[in-house]
């Protein structure tokens, strides 16, 4: 079935450590997105890409890094000057950036806790 | 600056009763989608309905139907016969710019 992956599903750093989180899609979309959520709050954009090798920085791209190399594979790394990087994250995609009827699919989301 | 509101964090509604959930969005621009997503307690996001800013009629996907006032900015879902498995929050979304813009969400709570 097409859909999201993303893994680990929970994820424990110990500080100062950088790791990196996984995404990847098997639906042709040209757009993939990382976004992160607090508890019981909205989700906020950290990078995005509309197509392979190219990347734009969302809301909240500090501490984060993302690469493009494939059409499928959109990982996120998080730095350690990630300073509060404990967080739900979601990947997500849609057919392309600039279709305005396109949904974004999500993955089930990693939940990364630094301990 | 603030893209969309959703000014209610919580809300509770008898099972089998309708709840409308308020979403009110703010662009200069005149081509958008309007989105309202699902999220249960284990994390997954769920697509709902989708609102096209040109559309003229409110769109409506079984028991969901988004009311789509362009001139109030404001897009509020109505889910109608509440079921408990309706129990989550809910998101709404603007893709604008190029961008998918997300609310705070609001927490439905369905009682029996």
């Amino acid at each position: 079935d097409g859909g999201i992956t993303q893994s680990p599903k929970y994820l424990f750093r110990k500080e100062g450590q950088n790791v990196t989180l996984s995404c990847e899609q098997n639906l042709n979309h040209d757009a993939m997105y990382w976004y992160r959520q607090d508890p019981g709050q909205g989700l906020r954009l950290i990078y995005y890409s509309q197509i392979v090798n190219d990347f734009q920085k969302g809301d909240i791209a500090e501490g984060y890094s993302v690469s493009r190399e494939k059409k499928e594979s959109f990982p996120l790394t998080v730095t350690s000057a990630q300073k509060n990087p404990t967080a739900f994250y979601l990947c997500a995609s849609s057919i392309s950036v600039t279709a305005l009827t396109g949904e974004l699919f999500f993955g089930e989301g990693s939940r990364l806790t630094v301990l | 600056a603030q893209k969309i509101t959703q000014t209610q964090p919580g809300m509770f509604v008898q099972e089998k009763e309708a709840v409308t959930l308020d979403c009110t969005y703010d662009t200069s621009d005149q081509s958008y989608g309007l989105f309202w997503y699902k999220q249960p307690s284990s994390g997954e996001m769920i697509f709902l309905i989708y609102q096209g800013s040109y559309d003229e009629q409110n769109a409506t996907e079984g028991r969901y139907s988004l009311n789509f006032q362009k001139a109030r900015k404001s897009a509020n879902l109505v889910i109608s016969a509440s079921q408990l498995g309706d129990s989550a929050m809910y998101f709404c979304a603007m893709n604008n710019f190029n961008k998918f813009y997300f609310g705070s969400g609001t927490k439905l709570n369905v009682k029996p």
